[in-house]
């Protein structure tokens, strides 16, 4: 069973950077690239960006391409995202999915980490 | 960026009816379309993808149609557990984009 177990909530302070996890299982890490999406508070979803495990290579949507770097651990199955330079405008939930049945498809979602921007 | 559109916002409904849910793309984007299910404390779900080819474990009573830039997700006779909010997402070029979603309430 494919399972994607991602960190706990975080709270930063605005300028701050924070960093969270999603710790993949059920499958081969590597076969399958990591997007990320973002939905902030009563909002829709927007995706930031995929990092390929095996090779770390990484694309991402032109708004987060100073805001997110995507990272991945294939010695312990993790995918990461780094999110920098804190505001409110970062006070979100972040979703880690599996790509699949092709790269620009969402099979595989993690339970989502809420991030809250706060001094 | 594409932007899509989904319609309605609300939508409320009892178990066993069959309800429509509408996305609008800014630009055509072939039968790339998918549709996903997101309700609390569960992981989101693709249900289907390509406009209407329905992911592995999908019940059927789900399904999709349409092309270019309309799009329609149909759930037959609602099950209880069908209730939540539901997205569309463009795959056909980059940034993949997502509609506002829809929410799908028990009547």
């Amino acid at each position: 069973e494919v399972q994607l177990q991602q960190s706990g909530p975080e709270v930063g302070r605005p300028g701050s950077s924070v960093k969270i996890s999603c710790k993949a299982s059920g499958y081969t890490f590597t076969d399958y690239v990591m997007n990320w999406v973002k939905q902030s508070p009563g909002q829709g979803l927007e995706w930031i960006g995929w990092i390929d495990p095996e090779y770390g290579s990484t694309d991402y949507a032109e708004k987060f391409k100073k805001k997110a770097t995507l990272t991945a651990d294939t010695s312990s199955n993790t995918a990461y995202i780094q999110l920098s330079s804190l505001t409110s405008e970062d006070t979100a939930t972040y979703f880690c999915a599996r790509g699949g049945p092709n790269t620009s498809l969402f099979a595989y979602w993690g339970q989502g980490t809420l991030v809250t921007v706060s001094s | 960026d594409v932007q899509m559109t989904q319609s309605p916002y609300n939508l409320a409904a009892s178990p066993g009816e069959s309800v429509s849910i509408n996305c609008k793309a800014s630009k055509s984007i072939s039968k790339y379309l998918a549709w996903y299910q997101q309700k609390p404390g569960k992981a989101n779900k693709l249900l289907i993808y390509d406009g209407s080819t329905l992911q592995s474990g999908i019940p059927s009573r789900f399904s999709g149609s349409g092309s270019g830039t309309d799009f329609t997700l149909t759930i037959r006779s609602l099950e209880p557990e069908d209730f939540g909010l539901y997205y569309c997402q463009q795959h056909n070029e980059y940034p993949w984009t997502f509609g506002g979603g829809t929410k799908l309430e028990l009547k």
